[in-house]
């Protein structure tokens, strides 16, 4: 069975809406999550690295203030898409990494539509 | 140069077959090493761990060569199931906050 929970695994929203995409690691505790992004046909792109307790950490080009990221508590990581555009439309992954493996486990995603 | 490169295929073979799939990474600081999954509009799955002594799972087989710093994958008697995108990851510990590096995938379809 799934150890992260991602939801919601779709979202087709208006121009402009803030959307937020929960992570929960449901069998252990994750001090380190990542949000991650995938267009059609590409790899991953990391967008940051989810803090428990501490601010994010985000990669280059990738705007904080737009994809605001909450790790709140040791099974809870959020990203928030906010004022989405349809170019922010693509397929949000996030994952846990546990640590005493140094392994991620991945939620089932979430696909987002902007009109 | 990519931190991490993998052959994007796509392999296509038919069922039986067997298939090898190299990875070769940058960082001779990387520590940790895997093979995940991925199917189509799906997210990444864990496929197996890699060690350098070698491991194997049923008919997955992976090898990590530090010296040379690559990865290989191999799958024995193909399934139609095991079509799919096989991601390379590199992680090291030291660094980025163990941040995984992931490759761009190699594709496989295994046909009938």
């Amino acid at each position: 069975g799934a150890v992260v929970s991602q939801h919601p695994s779709r979202v087709i929203c208006k121009s402009g809406t803030s959307v937020k995409i929960e992570c929960r690691s449901l069998d252990f505790q994750a001090t380190t999550m990542f949000w991650y992004r995938q267009f059609p046909k590409k790899s991953l792109m990391l967008m940051a690295t989810s803090n428990e307790g501490s601010k994010a950490t985000y990669e280059q080009g990738v705007e904080k203030d737009k994809f605001l990221i909450n790790h709140a508590s040791l099974t809870l990581s959020t990203l928030t898409v906010t004022s989405a555009h349809p170019e922010d439309s693509s397929f949000y992954i996030c994952s846990a990494r546990w640590e005493g493996k140094n392994i991620q486990y991945f939620g089932a995603g979430t696909r987002l539509s902007v009109l | 140069r990519k931190e991490v490169e993998q052959d994007p295929g796509p392999f296509n073979v038919p069922e039986g077959a067997t298939v090898a799939f190299n990875c070769t990474y940058s960082n001779s600081a990387s520590q940790s090493f895997f093979w995940y999954r991925q199917d189509c509009r799906k997210e990444p799955k864990l496929l197996m761990s890699v060690y350098s002594s070698g491991n194997e799972d049923g008919r997955f087989t992976a090898q990590l060569n530090r010296a040379s710093q690559y990865i290989s994958l191999l799958i024995r008697d193909s399934k139609l199931s095991d079509s799919a995108t096989y991601l390379c990851v590199v992680s090291a510990h030291n660094t980025n906050a163990g941040k995984s590096t992931f490759g761009d995938g190699t594709t496989l379809t295994v046909k009938p």
